[in-house]
């Protein structure tokens, strides 16, 4: 079954420093996987997603993320924190619904709390 | 392009009640999916539904329904609360023409019950 796994419940950075948001999945087949960030008492906005094209995928406020099939990975960095990041990042991999693959779920990780200090 | 949106905001309800809240889908999409999300938690999807019908479904009890009308809005009910459904409810909404791998979401509800 596919499932992803994020590594940190918490991170903290300073403004001005990178960023480095750790994933890794388990798929038997190439998966479809994105990085939603959800600010407080808001709802969730996609930053980028991967489906097999490019491996590293850039998405919007700066961030990328490079899928590594060699080591299940889907790490999200970005070069320069600043204090708008400051919130809930998940981790997400898409999963057919029936049996028709234009249906898909979506099966969240356990997200990642970025924190940013001045 | 008019977004996803959902009502109410926030609603409070009893322990043993019935609630329904609701979803409208964005422009052009007309697939949506419900889900879950508790206190410190990711989400957890409930159901699917497509041309107003239960497309596929999540680790949710019955007494979590759902209904999609013909402009692909959408309702979710739940019956019989329990303290545990206390949570925030997202609705996100894809088409079938792109593969549903894109699915965006409303701001959602948060639903206490006491």
């Amino acid at each position: 079954a596919q499932s992803v796994t994020q590594l940190d419940s918490h991170v903290s950075v300073s403004e001005g420093t990178p960023v480095l948001l750790r994933c890794n999945y388990s798929s038997s087949y190439s998966p479809s996987l994105f990085w939603y960030v959800q600010h407080p008492n808001k709802g969730l906005q996609l930053l980028l997603k991967y489906t097999s094209a490019a491996t590293l995928v850039k998405g919007i406020n700066g961030f990328e993320a490079e899928f590594k099939k060699s080591e299940t990975s889907f790490h999200l960095t970005k070069p320069s924190a600043h204090m708008s990041d400051a919130a809930e990042y998940f981790c997400v991999v898409s999963l057919r619904v029936g049996l028709n693959t234009g249906f898909q779920k979506l099966v969240f990780g356990t997200g990642t709390r970025l924190l940013v200090s001045p | 392009e008019t977004g996803v949106t959902q009502s109410p905001t926030h609603l409070i309800k009893t322990r043993g009640q019935q609630v329904t809240l609701r979803c409208s889908s964005q422009s052009g999409h007309n697939t949506v999916s419900w889900y879950q999300q508790a206190l410190g938690q990711g989400p957890q999807f409930i159901f699917q539904y497509y041309r107003e019908e239960e497309n596929g479904r999540g680790n949710f009890p019955p007494r979590f329904s759902g209904l999609q009308f013909p402009n692909y809005s959408s309702e979710l009910n739940v019956n019989a609360l329990e303290l545990d459904d206390s949570a925030l409810y997202l609705c996100a909404s894809s088409s079938d023409r792109t593969g549903a791998y894109e699915q965006y979401f409303g701001p959602g509800t948060r639903l206490t019950v006491t």
